[in-house]
């Protein structure tokens, strides 16, 4: 079974821009979650969507969002870039307690 | 506010020893503890998980540990392997609310 993917692997934007992460669950996960991780707070949780509805949601403002298809790929979403949103983001999918990661996706914000 | 704290940052072991890392949690309404293992450049993976019905678990070189009265677990590697070298995070859910995560411990083992 495939794992976790996520598209692109490294991204470089700057300032002010707004950028897109994608993820695809393994073949029949219909729970995806997203994370940031940086060297100082760890992995920190972005939210999760189940069944295309929003189902958890972490601390984060209103310019990180997400969504789920019916095939259950999700999109992240983040607008109005800041210095500070340069992180690895990481997806994971899910049937139960334990998650599976992607290999995540290196956004650096110039 | 950190519901899940790994307050070492880091900790370094000769290979064949044991490596103890420790995790402690506030949320009481938490009842299952996973571990995870990361490596640069890769994703996290599922390492060894317990529910609040046990108080240890154990699979191969990993054994955690749960003291549900401190709010306290600790992932004991034995013996510790150069290949153990990674960051290794402690995950703490409870019922429908999110797995929280503590920030990590940089496991160095040196042969």
């Amino acid at each position: 079974k495939a794992g976790v993917t996520q598209t692109p692997r490294y991204l470089i934007k700057t300032r002010g821009q707004q950028v897109t992460l994608s993820c695809s669950p393994i073949s029949g996960h219909r729970s995806v979650s997203w994370y940031q991780q940086t060297p100082g707070q760890g992995l920190q949780f972005l939210f999760e969507y189940f069944s295309e509805t929003q189902r958890n949601k972490g601390n984060f403002p209103g310019r990180f969002s997400g969504r789920q298809f019916s095939n259950s790929r999700s999109e992240m979403n983040v607008s109005t870039l800041e210095l500070g949103d340069s992180a690895l983001y990481l997806c994971a999918s899910s049937t139960g307690q334990e998650q599976y990661f992607g290999p995540g996706t290196r956004l650096t914000v110039t | 506010d950190q519901q899940v704290k790994q307050n070492s940052p880091s900790l370094s072991v000769q290979e064949g020893r044991i490596s103890i890392l420790n995790c402690d949690y506030t949320n009481s309404m938490f009842d299952y503890f996973l571990w995870y293992k990361k490596y640069p450049a890769e994703g996290p993976t599922f390492l060894i998980s317990i529910s609040s019905i046990k108080d240890k678990n154990e699979d191969g070189r990993f054994t955690v540990f749960l003291n549900k009265s401190a709010k306290h677990l600790s992932l004991h590697i034995v013996p510790s392997q150069p290949g153990d070298s990674a960051v290794y995070f402690c995950g703490s859910q409870g019922g429908s609310e999110k797995l929280v995560f503590g920030k990590g411990t940089k496991l160095t083992v040196n042969p």
